[in-house]
Order: C-alpha cells, then structure tokens, then sequence
C-alpha cells in the first residue's frame, strides 16, 4: 500500500502567522485518468474529521481561502495564510490512487 | 448532505457488531460510502468502501473477511457489520459520503 509520510509531527503557531504542512508518498499519486488524488482534512478536538482541500488544491465548500494546498508527484503541502485559534487539531493528508491510506496526521495547536 | 450513525456498542471478544449510517439530501446511488476505523488516541485507518448503486464493496487487506459493507437503497442506509470482534477493534468507526461528508462516528467497545 501507499504511504503518506507527514512533518512535522505537531506544530505550535502565533494566530495570524502561517503555517505549512507536508505530505511525501512513497508513489506517485498521478491516476491513469490524469488527476491526483490527494486529499488533506482536519480532526478538530472531538469532532469527525472534516474535508478540506481534494485533489490537491481544491478546497471543499465552505473552506476559508486561507487553506491552499500545492505539490505534485510524491510531495505535496498544505499552507495556511494567516492562522486562526480554530484551526486547532489534526490534520490529515489522504490518497486514494491505489488502496485508501492516511498520513501520520499533524497536531496544529496555537502559541 | 446529512450523515447520521447509530449509538454505541458495547460487545464481547469473538462477538459480531452491525453499526448503520443514513444518509439524505442527495441521490443515495450517486456517492460511493466508506468506513473509517480510529483507536482511541490513535490515527485514520479505511476498513473499505460501498457503491450504493450496483453493492460493488471494496476492503482494507486487515479487514478483508471480517467485515461485510452493505447498502439499502430502499431507506438510504449503510451497513457496517465486523465479526470475530477482538479488543484492538475497540474503536470509533466513521462512515463518509464520497469522504466529503462525515458521520459523527459510532463508538464500538470490545472488552469482556
């Protein structure tokens, strides 16, 4: 199976600063149908887990400008512009080119 | 969308476990449905996937022969059914439309 390997582990940010995360799959996520399929999502505390970016840069309804995701191949990222004190939890990165499979996850808490 | 699960369960070892998932507000056979498992405190791990609209299934190689996802169009529902229950499988299973929409999880306990 695919692995998606994240770093870093967990990061703390001053609110209005931005912040990256990166994704490294051990293979390539391009399908034969020429998309990538690279998903990121964010597990607030208690809540279900929540779509944020699929395909790799196209955000879900609903999600604030601020979240960009980039990359291609086997690197991707996911950037917030200017963050905020609820985008605390974890996050995700997630592909379903070959059998389903998760990253590590990332814990966003605020300084 | 609107996803719906049923409550807790709490089973014993070598027990079987069925938990559901209603969905509404879009055509029930457009979106494939898959379950994700995740152990307290732990990651998101796929148990697999349903196409409600042919009952296609697809399932991780660890639960492959344990669980069993179903779909009845006739009331919108997926069905999340794992035998032979072990304590690792103690856990909040999460159903998700198309992985766009998420259920708010179903807490399974195994334990004797």
């Amino acid at each position: 199976d695919i692995v998606l390997t994240q770093s870093p582990l967990s990061l703390s940010v001053t609110p209005e600063q931005p912040a990256s995360i990166s994704c490294k799959s051990s293979e390539h996520l391009l399908h034969t149908d020429g998309k990538t399929y690279l998903y990121w999502l964010l597990q607030k505390p208690g809540q279900p887990p929540q779509l944020l970016i699929h395909e790799v840069s196209n955000r879900f309804s609903g999600v604030p400008d601020r979240f960009s995701g980039s990359g291609s191949g086997t690197d991707f990222a996911l950037q917030i512009s200017r963050v905020e004190a609820e985008d605390v939890g974890v996050y995700y990165c997630m592909q379903t080119v070959g059998p389903l499979t998760f990253g590590g996850g990332t814990r966003l808490e605020i300084k | 969308v609107r996803v719906i699960q049923s409550g807790a369960e709490m089973k014993k070892p070598g027990t079987s476990v069925k938990i559901s998932c209603q969905v509404s507000g879009y055509t029930f056979t457009k979106y494939y449905i898959h379950w994700i498992q995740q152990a307290p405190g732990k990651g998101l791990e796929w148990v697999g996937l349903v196409d409600p609209e042919n009952g296609d299934t697809m399932y991780a190689d660890k639960f492959q022969g344990r669980a069993a996802i179903s779909a009845d169009t006739s009331v919108a529902t997926s069905f999340l059914e794992l035998r032979g229950l072990k304590s690792d499988d103690t856990a909040v299973y999460y159903c998700t439309v198309e992985l766009s929409w998420w259920g708010q999880g179903t807490l399974v306990t195994v334990s004797s």
